[in-house]
């Protein structure tokens, strides 16, 4: 049983360009969630998305989306990246939207210049 | 809006004793609890969770209480392991909502 994995590991970017992480989910998951990670803070929730439709979202801008496809993999991508999106990216896979079962993945890097 | 607040960055323990990990939250909605641990470079893992619904849930070495009146859960690690040595986040959330608002962290140091 494979973990759950990102793309990449880390990047670097510059202010007002676009981004896309990606999350491939364990095995048999048919939900992912995005976390957001600024240094010395907790994960923020971004949105969840459940059997490729969006199930709730938390209090980010609609320069942050995201897509989940047929095999449940997801992709995050943020449009107009901003100084202050410098952060860890994190999602969790979980076989439903229950809190309690989620598998994070290590995560993306990004940094914004 | 910090609904959740883990007041101590950092708490150093000696192997054997007792680890207390405090979390206090704002939002009296909240009805689930969790605590995950963090290794660096890899993501959280899930360690115990507690329903507002108890005020104690135990597994093996890790107990979370919860006391609800005050707005306050803390995660008892007994005895402390080495191995234990990781940031500790809190977690809490609503069952009807997909939000999961995380504490800042705890770094436990336990040394042998």
């Amino acid at each position: 049983e494979t973990g759950v994995t990102q793309s990449p590991t880390h990047l670097i970017k510059t202010r007002g360009q676009q981004v896309t992480l990606r999350c491939s989910s364990q095995s048999g998951h048919n939900t992912v969630s995005w976390y957001q990670q600024a240094l010395g803070q907790g994960p923020q929730f971004i949105f969840q998305y459940y059997r490729e439709e969006e199930n709730g979202r938390g209090n980010f801008p609609p320069r942050f989306s995201g897509l989940q496809f047929p095999n449940y993999s997801s992709e995050l991508n943020v449009n107009a990246l901003e100084l202050d999106d410098s952060a860890l990216y994190l999602c969790a896979s979980s076989l439903g939207p229950e809190v309690d079962t989620q598998y994070f993945g290590p995560g993306t890097r990004l940094t914004v210049l | 809006d910090q609904q959740v607040k883990q007041n101590s960055p950092s708490l150093s323990v000696q192997e054997g004793r007792i680890s207390i990990l405090n979390c206090d939250y704002t939002n009296s909605m909240f009805d689930y609890f969790l605590w995950y641990k963090k290794y660096p470079a890899e993501g959280p893992t899930f360690l115990i969770s507690i329903s507002s619904i108890k005020d104690k849930n135990e597994d093996g070495r890790f107990t979370v209480f919860l006391n609800k009146s005050a707005k306050h859960l803390s995660l008892h690690i007994v005895p402390s392991q080495p191995g234990d040595s990781a940031v500790y986040f809190c977690a809490a959330s609503r069952a009807e909502l997909n939000d999961m608002r995380f504490g800042a962290g705890t770094r436990l140091t336990v040394k042998p």
